[in-house]
């Protein structure tokens, strides 16, 4: 079946500009996560819903990120007046219920650039 | 902060079996040791996860010592396809918030 989709592949900006990113999970998936991968580094949490609610969002760097989950299916991750140490792959996941046993399937991720 | 010790790096022989070994000295009681890989430029891949019982999936062992504070990944036979980054993550059962380290490059090499 379909893994998680995540649009675009690839996004250039320039600083101080908005950037969406937009996250497909798994149908039925009612658990989504983001997180945050600088080069050689392992990713970072960002934010995690359950349903359209974030139920942790202890990992957003700052007020320019935000993320919604309005329908508690596709989400998109807002990141206000980019600047420069935005740059970074953004990777989605989701699970199917965020409970026992849960277990995270990842999109390929979005590599943003910001000049 | 990651809770687990990774080497940075290991090389293995095409074939041969890859044993990538963790130390989660902190472990508590309720805490699971999950197994992701990443390939270069794509998302991270569940291979494995185990409480303190062996595990074993059609992609890898898991061996947990008895005090669960060390564990060691098998890939029994190695293909140059497991060259990755692999990554072991101490968390609840509800694994909500992923804590990634720096993980261990593994080469398989022919």
């Amino acid at each position: 079946g379909a893994g998680v989709s995540q649009t675009p592949s690839n996004k250039v900006t320039e600083k101080g500009k908005y950037v969406e990113l937009r996250c497909d999970p798994i149908s039925g998936h009612t658990a989504l996560y983001w997180y945050r991968q600088s080069l050689g580094q392992g990713p970072e949490f960002l934010i995690y819903f359950q349903g359209t609610g974030a139920a942790d969002d202890s990992g957003l760097p700052n007020d320019r990120f935000f993320a919604v989950r309005p329908e508690g299916s596709v989400s998109t991750l807002k990141i206000q007046r980019t600047e420069r140490g935005d740059s970074a792959v953004y990777l989605c996941a989701s699970s199917l219920n965020g409970g026992t046993g849960n277990i995270q399937y990842f999109g390929a991720g979005t590599r943003l650039s910001v000049l | 902060d990651a809770k687990t010790t990774q080497p940075t790096s290991m090389d293995c022989a095409e074939g041969r079996a890859a044993n990538l070994p963790c130390n989660h000295s902190t472990i508590s009681g309720n805490e699971y040791v999950y197994w992701y890989r990443q390939i270069h430029s794509q998302g991270p891949q569940y291979i494995i996860h185990g409480l303190k019982n062996n595990e074993t999936n059609e992609m890898a062992s898991l061996i947990i010592t008895e005090d669960r504070k060390s564990s060691t990944l098998i890939l029994p036979h190695a293909t140059l396809r497991d060259t990755a980054v692999y990554y072991c993550i101490v968390t609840t059962e509800y694994g909500n918030k992923l804590v990634f380290g720096a993980g261990t490059i593994l080469r398989v090499k022919s």
